[in-house]
């Protein structure tokens, strides 16, 4: 138990879906990151939210849309992606405290 | 823009050797390295974290150095198991930005062979 908690694990969906993920952090920090992890390619950062501010945005494409309710949550809204979205999604959160960043198990998605 | 290297891509060792995986960075301003570890499929579990201001990080068999100046970071892992095997992933970040905001090397496949 990280103390991050994504759900789905695994999940497949079609160019035309509308799905979302959900991630949850109970260590109390402040700051929560979605990053992308493709095949045989280093971590991407995609979103930055500190305080329920998004203070990033790393030239992620519309189809991804996130939405940060509050400092404990996070959600990354999918529609219409495509099959090089495929990829294994992972959140992070960190304190302004410092203790460095803590991941989730990310969510393997497919798009078909 | 940082940019973040880990050598070698790929390592296989026998059960009990020790294990030295480098990672150099370009911009040596930075605020914090951390060393992850990550089995196939899942995320990522921190393993050390070094603050810019300290030179190295230990933890049971494992121990971290940081050299700012040359730009270098290198984990130990000593008496190697086959449950070390994993993709080992060193990350930087920037004092200017937030504290979780990393970027990764492509990581160290390790094989440990009993």
């Amino acid at each position: 138990e990280t103390g991050v908690t994504q759900t789905p694990r695994h999940l497949v969906m079609g160019m035309t879906n509308k799905k979302s993920l959900k991630c949850e952090q109970h260590l109390g920090h402040n700051a929560m990151y979605w990053y992308k992890q493709s095949a045989k390619k280093p971590l991407e950062l995609m979103f930055v939210y500190n305080f329920k501010e998004q203070t990033e945005n790393n030239s992620v494409p519309s189809r991804f849309s996130p939405e940060c309710p509050n400092s404990s949550h996070l959600f990354l809204h999918l529609h219409t992606l495509q099959p090089e979205d495929s990829a294994l999604y992972l959140c992070a959160s960190s304190s302004s405290l410092g203790g460095g960043a803590f991941f989730g198990q990310g969510t393997r998605l497919t798009v078909v | 823009k940082q940019e973040v290297t880990q050598i070698p891509a790929a390592l296989s060792v026998p059960e009990g050797e020790n294990l030295v995986l480098n990672c150099s960075f370009t911009d040596s301003a930075i605020y914090n390295l951390q060393w992850f570890r990550q089995d196939p499929g899942k995320g990522l579990t921190s393993l050390l974290l070094i603050q810019s201001s300290q030179r190295e990080q230990t933890s049971g068999r494992l121990n971290a150095s940081l050299d700012k100046s040359s730009g270098r970071s290198t984990l130990y892992i000593a008496a190697s198991q086959p449950g070390d095997s994993a993709t080992y992933l060193c990350a930087v970040s920037q004092p200017t930005d937030s504290w979780g905001k990393f970027q990764f090397g492509a990581g160290t496949q390790v094989v440990v062979t009993p």
